[in-house]
């Protein structure tokens, strides 16, 4: 099973701070999920990364995933409150259709 | 916008009771998932379904549990005799391909087992 590794587990900053979040691995993956999820709800997909060095842009959040494929970062400019939850990275294991997903970064940004 | 839709969103049980969870997955896709998140934990895959067959299960998803599409539009996960570590949330996902990672999750079925 590939695993990732998120950090900080735990983020809490100023509203209109920058901040990044990280997702790591030792395995290679296909493609990189970042998805989002509020307290009582399910994870909601913000974007895919699929090539090595990739980096797309959605409004204030840039995600960037590694020329090798084994992690993944996620930059917020400007933090709002509207940012507040929990961050997940997630990837598809090889050869399978299961999806694995990271410990997660709770983000809180206070106003 | 086509959404997941699970029910019910809280179920609470005694343990050895019988629950089924239910699902309407977003209505073109062809792959379902069900994934469970016990409080404070990682999201955790259970079971893949394709084709009317379960096409992945994992250590988690053992003979307690069993999925269905019964008709074209529902997806059930039964557990046949709930024990208490089977509190948790149980998320379903739906996807229009496989190994894309990009799934469609509900908002989740949160169930306590007394």
């Amino acid at each position: 099973t590939q695993l990732l590794e998120q950090s900080p587990q735990f983020l809490s900053i100023q509203e209109g701070e920058n901040l990044t979040v990280y997702c790591n691995s030792s395995s290679v993956f296909s493609s990189l999920q970042w998805y989002r999820q509020e307290p009582g709800e399910g994870p909601v997909l913000l974007v895919t990364v699929v090539t090595g060095g990739e980096v797309k842009k959605l409004k204030r959040l840039t995600f960037q995933f590694g020329d090798a494929r084994k992690d993944s970062s996620l930059h917020i400019t400007a933090a709002q409150p509207g940012d507040t939850g929990l961050y997940l990275c997630a990837g598809p294991n090889f050869g399978n259709e299961k999806l694995t997903f990271g410990t997660g970064t709770r983000l809180t940004i206070i106003p | 916008e086509p959404e997941v839709t699970q029910t019910p969103s809280h179920q609470v049980t005694q343990m050895g009771q019988e629950v089924i969870l239910r699902c309407v997955p977003i209505s073109n896709h062809l792959y379902f998932y069900w994934y469970r998140q016990i409080l404070g934990q990682k999201v955790e895959f259970l079971v893949s379904f394709y084709n009317n067959e379960i096409s992945e299960k994992s250590e988690i998803f053992d003979d307690q549990f069993s999925v269905e599409r019964p008709d074209g539009s529902n997806f059930t996960l039964k557990i046949r005799s709930t024990k208490l570590e089977d509190s948790a949330m149980y998320f379903c996902a739906s996807s229009w391909g496989s190994n894309t990672g990009e799934l469609f999750f509900g908002e989740g079925s949160r169930l306590t087992v007394l």
